[in-house]
């Protein structure tokens, strides 16, 4: 079955710098790779996703890269604001469950 | 358009009671997964449902968890015999199907077990 791996576990950046979440799928077969913020006491909001046909996907200060040779996928969240601290989740899957890494708790300091 | 719904938010059993956490799917979606979440740990799949139909159970632990979609009302996660392990936040999400993988989630059901 599928296995996803996601690094780092915590991160803590400056408001304004970047942070890049990476994740690591073992399925080849997987085609669909979704990523989700979660707030404390709250459920995984889906904030961007990405299919295998396409290589990259932008949406204002976030973007997700994959790299389907490597099974490798990326979260790229640019110009940080106090607003994205939160849990990262990403996830693959093909065309049935999600498969989910551990987690990123994203830390933006003013 | 309400989101998926979770009930209740709090459930607080003691050790052999039943738990009972119901999950109404958004509008319109017919596929609900329920996942479960211990503290600083990511969402752990454990059933995927159609309506009447269980089509993938292989993350339910084998015994005193069952789930269930009728063809009327919400999707039931049961929990029998519960023990302390069990405490954890459980998660159900709903998509459309046919196809469309997006997920969304309902706020949880917080289990505790004393």
């Amino acid at each position: 079955g599928e296995n996803v791996e996601q690094h780092p576990s915590t991160l803590s950046v400056q408001e304004g710098d970047s942070a890049v979440i990476k994740c690591t799928y073992s399925d080849s077969a997987s085609n669909y790779f979704p990523w989700y913020k979660q707030e404390l006491g709250k459920g995984p909001q889906l904030i961007i996703d990405i299919r295998s046909n396409v290589g990259e996907k932008k949406d204002q200060r976030i973007a997700v890269t994959l790299n389907k040779t490597a099974k490798h996928f990326s979260l790229h969240i640019t110009e940080t604001q106090p607003e994205d601290s939160a849990v990262y989740f990403c996830a693959a899957s093909r065309a049935d469950k999600l498969i989910f890494g551990t987690g990123t708790r994203l830390q933006v300091f003013p | 358009n309400a989101g998926v719904m979770q009930n209740p938010r709090h459930l607080v059993r003691r050790r052999g009671q039943e738990a009972r956490l119901r999950c109404s799917p958004m509008k319109g979606h017919s596929h609900v997964y329920w996942y479960r979440q211990l503290p600083e740990e990511g969402l752990k799949f454990m059933v995927y449902l159609q309506k009447e139909n269980i089509i993938d159970e292989s993350g339910m632990p084998k015994e005193r968890f069952s789930a269930e979609f009728p063809k009327e009302g919400p999707s039931i996660l049961r929990i029998q015999q519960v023990v302390r392990g069990d405490s954890a936040a459980y998660f159900c999400a709903s998509s459309p199907g046919q196809g469309n993988e997006k997920l969304f989630f309902g706020s949880g059901t917080q289990l505790s077990v004393l």
